[in-house]
């Protein structure tokens, strides 16, 4: 099925590891984006990359980094991860469907630091 | 600076009414986009409904209706005959025509429906 597909969907680290989360899109889409959601809030952006080969920060960029492999792909680094990280993240693209912007989520990536 | 508002952190209703979950925004840009989204314990993002800026209409999908108050800055949904399966987080988000089309949320409304 066309879509937003998330690796991994459970993670524990602990404090100062490192990790990459993976995103891959089959849509098309050119649009990629990267949100976490704490509880109580609602969805943060973290980096959106409009483009292949654009990447820009969002609201809550730090400790993190992107990487737009290709058109399908966006990547979100911790390179010491920290407890305050520890949060449900989601990846998104965004394209149009019909005749609506359409927004498509993956399932999300549970990240717990200690 | 753009913006989304839900006052209502949580919202009861009895089975088979109608409930209305608020939202405001703030924007200067003339060109938006306002979305629903449902997110049920299992956590996933479901898209409910759209308005864009320049409907002059209400956008309608099934038993969801928005109530689009440009003028107030107002983004309502409306679910009417609510089902036990309505009951889940419900976020409102704008949608910018620049900065890559990113979306804002707001922080959300626990709806939980009462049989």
């Amino acid at each position: 099925n066309a879509g937003v597909t998330q690796t991994p969907k459970f993670q524990v680290l602990k404090t100062g590891q490192s990790m990459t989360l993976q995103c891959a899109q089959d849509m098309n889409h050119n649009s990629m984006y990267w949100y976490r959601q704490d509880p109580g809030m609602g969805l943060r952006l973290i980096y959106y990359s409009a483009s292949e080969g654009t990447t820009d920060k969002g609201e809550v960029p730090n400790g993190y980094n992107v990487s737009r492999l290709n058109k399908r792909e966006f990547s979100l680094r911790l390179e010491s991860a920290a407890p305050s990280q520890t949060s449900v993240y989601f990846c998104a693209s965004s394209g149009r469907t019909g005749h609506l912007p359409g927004y498509t989520f993956g399932s999300g990536t549970r990240l717990t630091v200690v | 600076a753009q913006k989304i508002t839900q006052t209502q952190p949580g919202m009861f209703v009895q089975e088979k009414e109608a409930v209305t979950l608020d939202c405001t925004y703030d924007t200067s840009d003339q060109s938006y986009g306002l979305f629903w989204y449902k997110q049920p314990s299992s956590g996933e993002m479901i898209f409910l409904i759209y308005q864009g800026s320049y409907d002059e209409q209400n956008a309608t999908e099934g038993r969801y209706s928005l109530n689009f108050q440009k003028a107030r800055k107002s983004a309502n949904l409306v679910i009417s005959a609510s089902q036990l399966g309505d009951s889940a987080m419900y976020f409102c988000a704008m949608r910018t025509y620049n900065q890559g089309g990113k979306l804002i949320f707001g922080q959300g409304t626990e709806l939980s429906v009462k049989p």
